[in-house]
């Protein structure tokens, strides 16, 4: 079965860090540019972060550079996002996605991961 | 970054309505134009790609169309499964950049 799933969400004080994994099955995850996109309690759907199927190219939206980290490790399957200097606003289902095609879209998502900020 | 706008935010309709949503980008994005579904606890399922192209298994009630900097999303026929979270998605430019979404409620 082709499957993602995210793990690594949690409770974390603001300032905190924490490490988000995705595990990919049933496709070969090193063939594939991957995304991590979040959601908000009440809000939609925010990009993230993106990173190359290589490693060598990544993506980050504004509200998060600088402070995110995305990278895989495709011995594992595994995408990864270390997130530090957490803040409130950064509180989120935080999903990963698969990219396919030309135009670029999304065809694999997992069912989430929550991160809450709080004190 | 490119804004996505939707419209409208919230929506209510019956089974057997159609409706449409309205997708505009903020600047030229030719057909890197992507329409997904979500339902609370779910994955976000991804419905056209391309404007216009149904994905394998999405039904065919679902129909895109547009290009450049506006776009819809048509849904005929509403079935109870289809009340959800509508997104549109610009993937021209990156980073890539998501509608503030459409939520389709039943009347």
């Amino acid at each position: 079965e082709v499957l993602l799933v995210e793990s690594g969400g949690g409770l974390v004080q603001p300032g905190g860090s924490l490490r988000l994994s995705c595990a990919a099955s049933g496709f070969t995850f090193r063939g594939f540019t991957m995304h991590w996109v979040r959601q908000a309690p009440g809000k939609g759907l925010e990009y993230v972060s993106g990173l190359s199927f290589n490693g060598v190219t990544t993506h980050h939206a504004n509200s998060v550079r600088g402070r995110f980290t995305i990278s895989r490790d495709n011995s594992k399957n595994t995408l990864y996002l270390q997130m530090g200097s957490l803040r409130v606003e950064d509180m989120a289902v935080y999903y990963c996605a698969r990219e396919n095609g030309y135009p670029r879209y999304f065809d694999l998502w997992g069912r989430g991961t929550l991160v809450t900020v709080s004190s | 970054d490119i804004q996505m706008t939707q419209s409208p935010s919230s929506l209510s309709a019956s089974v057997g309505d159609s409706v449409t949503i309205t997708c505009r980008a903020g600047q030229y994005i030719a057909n890197s134009l992507n329409w997904y579904q979500h339902k609370p606890g779910k994955a976000p399922k991804l419905l056209i790609s391309a404007a216009s192209t149904l994905q394998s298994g999405v039904p065919s009630r679902f129909s895109g169309s547009g290009s450049g900097t506006d776009f819809t999303l048509t849904i005929s026929n509403l079935q109870p499964e289809d009340f959800a979270t509508y997104y549109c998605q610009q993937t021209y430019n990156t980073p890539s950049t998501f509608g503030q979404g459409t939520t389709l409620k039943i009347k």
